[in-house]
């Protein structure tokens, strides 16, 4: 059983406009939510998280939005830029579970100019 | 500037032979993990270790040992090396306790067993 999920596995955007990246989970345990940005041949990179007490968190460009009622999380880029252009993972974490975050399958995002 | 390093970036081994891995980090973190990453299925975890000479299997520990002598080492250990293991391996750290919980990633090993 997939407990966090990338429904989608490609965005395809336009420069200047948003993407919009989403991500659902089944685990009501999970208390806080991350995202990485992952180039190839490289290592995924933190890009942003939130906390279960926080429905939205903001750093630049990027916003993550979380519905809990829901079980989803969003992250939203605006505007978008070609060096956005990698593959986005959505990541949740249990408090009690040593850190330990489970991953999605990645959402591949490519802003054309 | 934080960092994680892994011992080779691209490994060419023989189906039946022993793989090690090495990660080492630098940011003193009690967590440490080491993940698969294969097209379309994600990062899928092996092991983690959130302590010296601790460890935990992960979702798929088959085929695969760790040691952790050191805090700021961790090893992945393929004891006899199979096709199907042929694939990107990421090490990672975090801290364990303040929240947070972002991991550091490695830049990667990209392993293929022939």
């Amino acid at each position: 059983d997939q407990q966090v999920k990338q429904n989608s596995p490609s965005l395809s955007v336009q420069e200047g406009r948003i993407s919009i990246l989403n991500c659902d989970y089944t685990n009501s345990m999970f208390d806080y939510f991350l995202w990485y940005k992952k180039y190839p041949a490289e290592g995924p990179t933190f890009l942003i998280s939130i906390s279960s007490i926080k429905d939205k968190n903001e750093d630049g460009r990027f916003t993550v939005f979380l519905n809990k009622s829901a079980k989803h999380l969003s992250l939203h880029i605006v505007p978008s830029q070609p060096g956005d252009s990698a593959v986005y993972f959505c990541a949740a974490s249990d408090e009690n579970n040593a850190g330990k975050s489970t991953f999605g399958d990645g959402t591949t995002l490519t802003v054309k100019p | 500037d934080v960092k994680v390093t892994q011992s080779s970036r691209y490994l060419v081994k023989r189906t039946g032979e022993k793989v090690f891995l090495e990660c080492v980090q630098d940011m003193d973190h009690e967590n440490m993990f080491w993940y698969r990453q294969d097209p379309g299925l994600g990062l899928r975890l092996i092991y983690f270790s959130y302590d010296v000479k601790m460890k935990e299997k992960g979702d798929i520990p088959e085929g695969y040992s760790v040691s952790r002598e050191k805090k700021e080492r961790f090893s992945l250990i393929l004891e006899s090396a199979s096709t199907n293991q042929t694939s990107m391996y990421l090490c990672a750290s975090s801290f364990s306790s303040g929240g947070g919980y972002e991991q550091y990633f490695g830049p990667g090993t990209r392993l293929t067993v022939t």
